[in-house]
């Protein structure tokens, strides 16, 4: 099945410090979702990308789709500690097989 | 998002008996969806309906029936429970075509003793 690598699985920033995640695919995708789930909580879904390059931004949040659709980042600026929690990516590969396969998550921290 | 609602929260179990979880949602979508999430693993599809007639495996069925009873409703059975099946559940929804944004419920923590 199509795999999707997440990195890093642990982020710790102190307040201030910008953050960065990163999701690829060996596949190219078709578009890709970003969620963000707090501790205790439930994953919120917060942008889909569809375009390849395509940039997109939310206050703090970047985020990006590679030229291949392949790969895509999420780029936090100036982290908060409301900025705390898990934040994935979900790729959807289209095709016969079309499914959203979520990667395993990034675990960001922000020390006050 | 009081929209889609999971039932129980919180339930423990012992090995081998049967359980259910529900899901129901306002949402008016047709695509349900039920997820498991382990530490460090992620959210893994286990089964999701894009209508009511309409189930499909994912990547982790095994273990695992479901049950859409209705647009709104749709339900995860463990037919005899191992301790392997503890983890966080959640149902999901999405609308139109595609796999598109999920909409998540609160989650079921389920313990099997």
């Amino acid at each position: 099945g199509q795999q999707v690598m997440q990195i890093p699985q642990y982020q710790h920033v102190q307040e201030g410090e910008d953050f960065t995640t990163y999701c690829n695919s060996s596949t190219t995708l078709s578009n890709i979702q970003w969620y963000k789930q707090r501790p205790g909580g439930h994953p919120v879904f917060l942008i889909q990308l569809v375009k390849s390059g395509e940039v997109k931004k939310q206050k703090r949040l970047t985020f990006q789709f590679g030229e291949a659709k392949k790969n895509s980042s999420l780029h936090i600026t100036a982290t908060q500690t409301t900025d705390v929690g898990t934040y994935f990516c979900a790729a959807n590969s289209g095709g016969s097989n079309y499914k959203l396969t979520f990667g395993k998550g990034t675990l960001l921290t922000v020390n006050p | 998002d009081a929209d889609v609602t999971q039932t129980p929260r919180n339930r423990i179990t012992k090995t081998g008996k049967r359980i259910m979880l529900e899901c129901s949602q306002t949402k008016g979508h047709d695509r349900m969806y039920w997820y498991r999430q382990d530490p460090g693993l992620g959210l893994r599809l286990i089964y999701y309906s894009f209508d009511v007639k309409d189930i499909n495996k994912g990547e982790i069925s095994d273990g695992y029936s479901v049950s859409r009873q209705a647009q709104a409703k749709f339900s995860l059975s463990l037919e005899s429970a191992i301790p392997n099946q503890t983890a966080l559940y959640f149902c999901a929804t999405s609308a139109g075509q595609g796999w598109g944004e999920q909409y998540f419920g609160p989650g079921t923590r389920l313990t099997v003793t």
